[in-house]
């Protein structure tokens, strides 16, 4: 266990629709990351926030959009969903998002658009 | 440049046997190789890292090998155990840009 939480497991969803993903980080961790992971792209760097600010951007749609809350809880917005965007999507957390530090995985939450 | 290139695909070992995972980088920024082991339905887990000052690095049955020169790192399992049957990534990341760049995946499979 990696003590990074997200939720939920799975989510089964319509095209066009939005949904919400939650990821609270290892306590005392600062710095979160969102990661896609589908059986085409692989494992795909989407967004990193850091004590609640943006710090990093990939390949994040224009659609997705994330924040981090002050109790550094973070959220992922995914709307207008299409299929395409069925993934596994993965929240990771670090202390403090430098290289001095290792990132650790949550169990993520598998996304199903029909 | 971004790239990490991961090979194999797929490989399959026999119990008490050596499992070798091969990476290879293009970007001279990148200062830290972590590699990942996943299961199905997990999330990727940390297994072992290294930074490019030192050429080896070991932690029990797994070990990463690091070539500088040659930009390349691989990871191998001594003695693998049908357990060890997982997903390998390996991954790169550059001083101040906090993203992983993540290779393709290796399937492995140990086989009794």
């Amino acid at each position: 266990d990696s003590g990074v939480t997200q939720t939920p497991k799975h989510l089964i969803t319509a095209t066009g629709q939005r949904v919400t993903l939650r990821c609270s980080p290892r306590s005392g961790d600062l710095s979160v990351y969102w990661y896609q992971q589908s059986l085409d792209q692989g494992l795909q760097f989407l967004i990193q926030y850091y004590n609640g600010e943006e710090r990093a951007k990939g390949n994040i749609l224009e659609r997705f959009s994330a924040q981090q809350f002050p109790d550094l809880h973070s959220e992922l917005n995914l709307s207008s969903l299409e299929l395409g965007d069925s993934a596994l999507y993965f929240c990771a957390s670090s202390v403090d998002g430098t290289s001095l530090y290792e990132q650790y995985f949550g169990p993520g939450t598998r996304l199903t658009v029909t | 440049q971004q790239q990490v290139k991961q090979s194999p695909q797929s490989l399959i070992v026999q119990k008490g046997g050596i499992s070798i995972i091969n990476c290879a980088y293009e970007n001279t920024a990148f200062d830290y190789f972590p590699w990942y082991q996943q299961f199905p339905g997990k999330g990727p887990a940390l297994l072992i890292a290294i930074r490019p000052d030192v050429s080896e690095k070991k932690e029990g049955r797994f070990t990463i090998s690091f070539n500088k020169s040659a930009k390349q790192f691989s990871l191998h399992i001594m003695d693998s155990q049908p357990g060890d049957s997982a997903t390998y990534f390996c991954a790169a990341k550059a001083f101040g840009n906090e993203k992983l760049t993540f290779g393709t995946g290796t399937r492995l499979t140990i086989i009794p």
